[in-house]
């Protein structure tokens, strides 16, 4: 069975650009959340997104945003780049969210999207 | 404000032995707790939970311990394997699971 996928695997870009990071869940997983990691940090939630529409947001500016896809797929956008973005960039997906039972909720991370800002 | 914390950014335990990492929260709303294992250039993989309404859970050479007085969990591995080598999150949620914190992770070296 294939897990979350992420793409692109590394990003390089310059301060002031926007850049697009793709996520597909694991098939059947609805719930779809975005982590940045910097480096020597544990993951900082930013989205979740379950059933196509934002279910959580962590603290983080107006800059980042994301969407849901019918397929259940996902897109988190970054505008007006800055040197602090730089991160890994986790996407993970969960067969639900705020089910009764906790197994629902377990999270599957990808391998994640490194992404550079000169 | 950091609401799950791993004090202790690196451990060394000889194979065999028992490694126990430790990890302390703040927010008493919290009622699921995880722990993720996780390899350079690989995303966390689950590794056990535990709900609030539980003090221990075990699964296989791993038990996680759950004290919601001192709001402190921990992950004991015995016995250690070089292969446990890995950098070791805790994560917590309450009962919506619609947001998951981390620590800062904790570097397990497995010495053979």
């Amino acid at each position: 069975d294939a897990g979350v996928t992420q793409s692109p695997t590394h990003l390089i870009k310059t301060r002031g650009q926007h850049v697009t990071l793709r996520c597909s869940p694991i098939s059947g997983h609805k719930s779809v959340s975005w982590y940045q990691q910097v480096l020597g940090q544990g993951p900082q939630f930013i989205f979740q997104y379950y059933e196509k529409e934002e279910r959580g947001r962590g603290n983080f500016p107006d800059r980042f945003s994301a969407r849901q896809f019918p397929n259940y797929s996902s897109e988190l956008n970054v505008n007006a780049l800055l040197l602090g973005d730089s991160a890994l960039y986790l996407c993970a997906s969960s067969l639900a969210q705020g089910a009764y039972s906790f197994s629902y909720n377990e999270q599957f991370f990808g391998p994640g999207t490194r992404l550079t800002v000169l | 404000d950091q609401q799950v914390k791993q004090n202790s950014p690196s451990l060394s335990v000889q194979e065999g032995r028992i490694s126990i990492l430790n990890c302390d929260y703040t927010n008493s709303m919290f009622d699921y707790f995880l722990w993720y294992k996780k390899y350079p250039a690989e995303g966390p993989t689950f590794l056990i939970s535990i709900s609030s309404i539980k003090d221990k859970n075990e699964d296989g050479r791993f038990t996680v311990f759950l004290n919601k007085s001192a709001k402190h969990l921990s992950l004991h591995i015995v016995p250690s394997q070089p292969g446990d080598s890995a950098v070791y999150f805790c994560a917590a949620s309450g009962n919506t699971g619609n947001q998951f914190y981390f620590g800062t992770g904790t570097s397990l070296t497995v010495i053979p």
